[in-house]
């Protein structure tokens, strides 16, 4: 019963660096999404998906690529890392349809130097 | 321009008594508002909702009540347990895709 899954948990990189965020559900969600949280802040979306193949931007969406080639996984890369992408990053999944809750992964911890 | 306030950073409340977290938005066509709540070193989950065709949705000690007229909407807990200290995130949900969320409010329940 493993949920949302996110890797690694914590990253430390250096500017310039490219990376990607892993994050994969098993729940059968059609939705998908990322979001980064800085101190004192709510959460942000960056980007997110309706289904395998569809993903659309959010509000922070600059620095930041996604693909969903299957429903169950949702890959977030970093192109060339900037000490302002410093944050945690959650991924979060739901059922399609308003009001339907998203669960969310534990959270990547992103430094960058 | 932020869609989702959460006005109060913090509150604390003994055990016990009632906790009331609040939340103001701006948008009117919002449809469905949820509660999260989240741990240290967590992710967040979900707590309770409430449509927008509705003024109250009650869960156990949570209870979610919606003003439409203010654009305002609280949670209660009653009554409140020290496993309750957390920070609660207020949120909207037009698309299950792409929630606006406020900036939380980290409520310490002291024993």
């Amino acid at each position: 019963n493993a949920g949302v899954t996110q890797t690694p948990k914590f990253q430390v990189l250096k500017t310039g660096q490219s990376m990607t965020l892993q994050c994969a559900q098993d729940m059968n969600h059609e939705y998908m999404s990322w979001y980064r949280q800085d101190p004192g802040m709510g959460l942000r979306l960056i980007h997110y998906s309706v289904g395998a193949g569809i993903t659309d931007q959010g509000e922070v969406p600059n620095g930041y690529n996604v693909s969903r080639s299957t429903t169950e996984d949702f890959p977030l890369r970093l192109l060339s890392a900037a000490p302002s992408q410093t944050s945690v990053y959650f991924c979060a999944s739901s059922f399609s349809g308003v009001g339907q809750p998203q669960h969310f992964g534990d959270g990547t911890r992103l430094s960058i130097l | 321009d932020q869609q989702v306030k959460q006005n109060s950073p913090s509150l604390s409340v003994q055990e016990g008594r009632i906790s009331i977290l609040n939340c103001d938005y701006t948008n009117s066509m919002f449809d469905y508002f949820l509660w999260y709540k989240k741990y240290p070193a967590e992710g967040p989950t979900f707590l309770i909702s409430i449509s927008s065709i509705k003024d109250k949705n009650e869960d156990g000690r949570f209870t979610v009540f919606l003003n439409k007229s203010a654009k305002h909407l609280s949670l209660h807990i009653v009554p409140s347990q020290p496993g309750d200290s957390a920070v609660y995130f207020c949120a909207t949900n037009t698309n299950a895709g792409k929630s606006t969320f406020g900036d939380g409010t980290t409520l310490t329940v002291k024993p």
